[in-house]
């Protein structure tokens, strides 16, 4: 089964710029997504195929991937910006949607 | 705007099937190009998707859950069921219902809810 491996955590400082990681063998020949989750609340994607943003997400969130490592960044961060971030992508040799084990971003 | 609401349970005990609805609306299940999906969070960790239903009836599941797990489409109703049998405490967790494109693209989801089963 194809593994998605994240950091636990993150920690910046308002303003700053979060750089969170998703580790893969070979993921950057798969479409990778990145979903916040604040607590309570159901997940919510802010980057689809690599580097895409869906309507409403701000522009400071941006995504690349590439060899073994995807990343989702976030610039300007801001104190509402503090949630769980999950990769995922979808694995052809076994037809099955992955997760990573998540990042929780906290801003200090 | 397609909403998602999922409905159960909220206590199954053990070695019983849990059993979930996910009612949607602003989209008909039975057309298109989507699947329709179920994923769960158990507290104090990750996502974890179990499985999902094209319009045509095909499926995809996790293996994890291949041997107990069953998704399907009530056209007719408009909703999607989760069926997990044999549970157990490790299967506690908040269960979502949502809309996927192929490459789990999980673009709409329901609010969630929390399924327990005691140890």
């Amino acid at each position: 089964s194809y593994v998605l491996t994240q950091s636990p955590s993150v920690s910046v400082a308002p303003g700053q710029t979060a750089r969170i990681t998703c580790e893969g063998n070979n993921i950057g020949s798969k479409s990778v997504q990145w979903y916040q989750q604040k607590p309570g609340r159901a997940p919510m994607m802010v980057i689809y195929h690599d580097s895409d943003r869906p309507s409403g997400i701000p522009e400071r969130f941006s995504g690349s991937n590439s060899g073994n490592t995807a990343a989702l960044t976030v610039t300007r961060v801001e104190v509402g910006d503090e949630a769980d971030y999950t990769c995922q992508v979808w694995d052809t040799s076994t037809a099955e949607v992955v997760f990573g084990g998540g990042t929780k971003l906290t801003v200090l | 705007q397609v909403l998602l609401q999922e409905s159960g349970p909220g206590l199954v005990k053990p070695s019983q099937t849990l059993s979930l609805t996910c009612t949607v609306s602003g989209a008909s299940i039975g057309s298109g190009t989507y699947y329709w999906s179920w994923i769960r969070r158990p507290a104090g960790k990750g996502l974890e998707w179990i499985g999902r239903v094209y319009p045509s009836g095909s499926t995809n599941y996790n293996p994890s859950f291949q041997s107990r797990v069953t998704v399907s489409l009530d056209t007719s109703k408009n909703q999607f069921s989760l069926g997990l049998r044999s549970v157990t405490a490790a299967d506690t967790a908040v269960y979502y219902c949502a809309r996927q494109h192929y490459y789990g693209d999980t673009d709409y989801w329901g609010q969630g809810t929390l399924v327990t089963v005691p140890s």
